[in-house]
C-alpha cells in the first residue's frame, strides 16, 4: 500500500515567517506534487518534481518554492508566509507516464493558519 | 485554461442512485479521473477512463464521452459511508491533474 505522509495535521504561522512543509512517499514515485485546497476552488497544483532536483510550476506558483533533494522527500517552502496562504495543503505522489493509469496518491493534508 | 465543472451539492438516499455530471474543456486530454474525499480526510482514487464508454468498479461506474467534454460517475446502492466529496480530474500532459471543484453528495437514512 502506498503511504505519502506529512509533517504536520495542523500548523499556525504569523505572517512573514518562513514556514516548511515536508512530504515523504514510501513507494519510490517519480513524482510529487502539492496542491492547496480551498472551499469552492478545488485542488489547485503548486509545484510539481518529476525527478529529484527537478521542479516544475503548476498554476499558482507565487509565494512558494519547493526542495526535492531525496526521491522519496518532497518539501513546499513558503518564504514569507500571508494571510492568503491559509489553507489545506495537500502532498501527492504517482508512477511516471506508461505505468498503468499512474493515479496520484495523496497524503492526509496540512492545514495552515496564517495570523 | 483548463475549465472542469460539476455540481456543487448533490443530496440522495439510502440505497438510491445518484449520478455525477463532469465537463471539461482542457488544452489536452490523457485520460479522466473520480476521486472521492471525505471530510478532513484525503482524496482516495475511484476510477480512471482514457477511452469512451463505461468503466464498472462494483457500486461505482464511470463513463467518459471524449467528443463532448463529458463524464458521470453513477454511485449504485447508496450507503451513509458514501457521503463524501466526489473530485473530477482531468490530466492535460504526462503529469498534470487539473480538478474540478468538487460534488459534495449527502446520503440521508
Amino acid at each position: 500500500d502506498v503511504k505519502v505522509t506529512q509533517s504536520s495535521r495542523y500548523l499556525v504561522k504569523r505572517t512573514g515567517e518562513k514556514v516548511f512543509l515536508e512530504c515523504v512517499q514510501d513507494m519510490d514515485h517519480e513524482n510529487m506534487f502539492w496542491y492547496r485546497q480551498d472551499p469552492g476552488l478545488g485542488l489547485r497544483l503548486i509545484y510539481f518534481s518529476y525527478d529529484v532536483k527537478m521542479k516544475e510550476k503548476g498554476d499558482i506558483p507565487e509565494g512558494y518554492s519547493v526542495s526535492r533533494e531525496k526521491k522519496e522527500r518532497f518539501s513546499l517552502i513558503l518564504e514569507s508566509a500571508s494571510t492568503s496562504q491559509t489553507s489545506m495543503y495537500l502532498c501527492a505522489s504517482s508512477l511516471s507516464p506508461g505505468d498503468s493509469s499512474y493515479e496520484q496518491y495523496f497524503g492526509p493534508g496540512t492545514r495552515l493558519t496564517v495570523t | 485554461g483548463q475549465n472542469i465543472d460539476q455540481p456543487t451539492e448533490m443530496t440522495a438516499t439510502e440505497g438510491a442512485i445518484v449520478q455525477i455530471n463532469c465537463t471539461y474543456q482542457t488544452s489536452g486530454f490523457n485520460g479522466l479521473f473520480w476521486y472521492q474525499q471525505h471530510a478532513g480526510e484525503a482524496p482516495t482514487f475511484l476510477s480512471y477512463n482514457v477511452l469512451d464508454g463505461l468503466e464498472e468498479k462494483g457500486r461505482f461506474s464511470s463513463f467518459l464521452s471524449r467528443s463532448k467534454g463529458y463524464s458521470y460517475l453513477l454511485l449504485k446502492e447508496l450507503q451513509m459511508k458514501d457521503s463524501a466529496s466526489y473530485l473530477c480530474a482531468v490530466r492535460d500532459g504526462d503529469y498534470k491533474l487539473s480538478f474540478g471543484a468538487g460534488t459534495t453528495v449527502t446520503v440521508r437514512a
